[in-house]
């Protein structure tokens, strides 16, 4: 499978346990972006990369949540701590930054879906 | 900043009637314009590109126009099938290189 893998694809959690998800881009693409979507919403900018640079986080990325993407591969997101408000559907996507700004296209995972009881 | 705005929120049609999926935006120094579609419990999937200096995209049954000194674009289906039973975003790219997401339409064709 060449597209975006993300793992795992469901996670429930206690109220105040930390939680880890992985992103698996497409092989050649050297920017990944985390989204977050709740229920019957559109999906909103959380952070993204440039290899393995994170060039932009949303003020709706708190001090809890904390992205890395060490070698410009696979990417993780950690939040700590979690509250019931993070409970949503994490997605991630990439693309090629190479194309120019009006042809890139992202390309989504099938996400994580996060449950905080 | 960029408001993007989908209506209808949710559309029902009969199998083979064609679909129009409206999508506003505030700023018109947008990029481009992707559509895509959603499954119930699923990631998207994308469907169409169309670049700020294009008017008009299509792939298969899909057609997407764009004003974007309007801040209108529309996305047409054409004789729908009850397998396009899904909900269709609308995300414009601007500067700062992150897409900004309407809230979908969730579209329903029955049998």
């Amino acid at each position: 499978d060449t597209g975006v893998s993300q793992n795992p694809r469901h996670k429930i959690t206690k109220r105040g346990q930390n939680v880890t998800f992985r992103c698996d881009p497409i092989s050649e693409h050297n920017r990944l972006y985390w989204y977050r979507q709740t229920l019957g919403q559109g999906p909103e900018f959380l952070t993204y990369f440039q290899n393995e640079a994170q060039l932009e986080k949303s003020r709706l990325l708190s001090d809890r949540f904390s992205a890395e993407r060490p070698k410009g591969s696979f990417s993780t997101l950690e939040i700590q701590r979690t509250e019931q408000g993070d409970s949503a559907m994490y997605l991630c996507a990439s693309s090629l930054s190479g194309q120019g700004g009006t042809n890139e296209k992202l390309f989504f995972g099938s996400g994580t879906q996060l449950s905080v009881l | 900043k960029q408001e993007v705005t989908q209506i209808p929120a949710a559309l029902s049609v009969p199998e083979g009637e064609n679909l129009v999926l409206n999508c506003s935006f505030t700023d018109s120094a947008i990029y481009n314009l992707q559509w895509f579609r959603q499954d119930p419990g699923k990631g998207l999937t994308s469907l169409l590109l169309i670049q700020s200096s294009q008017r008009e995209q299509t792939s298969g049954r899909l057609n997407a126009s764009l004003d974007k000194s309007s801040g209108r674009n529309t996305l047409y289906i054409a004789a729908s099938q009850p397998g396009d039973s899904a909900t269709y975003l609308c995300a414009v790219k601007a500067a700062g290189n992150k897409l900004t997401f309407g809230g979908g339409t969730r579209v329903l064709v029955k049998p």
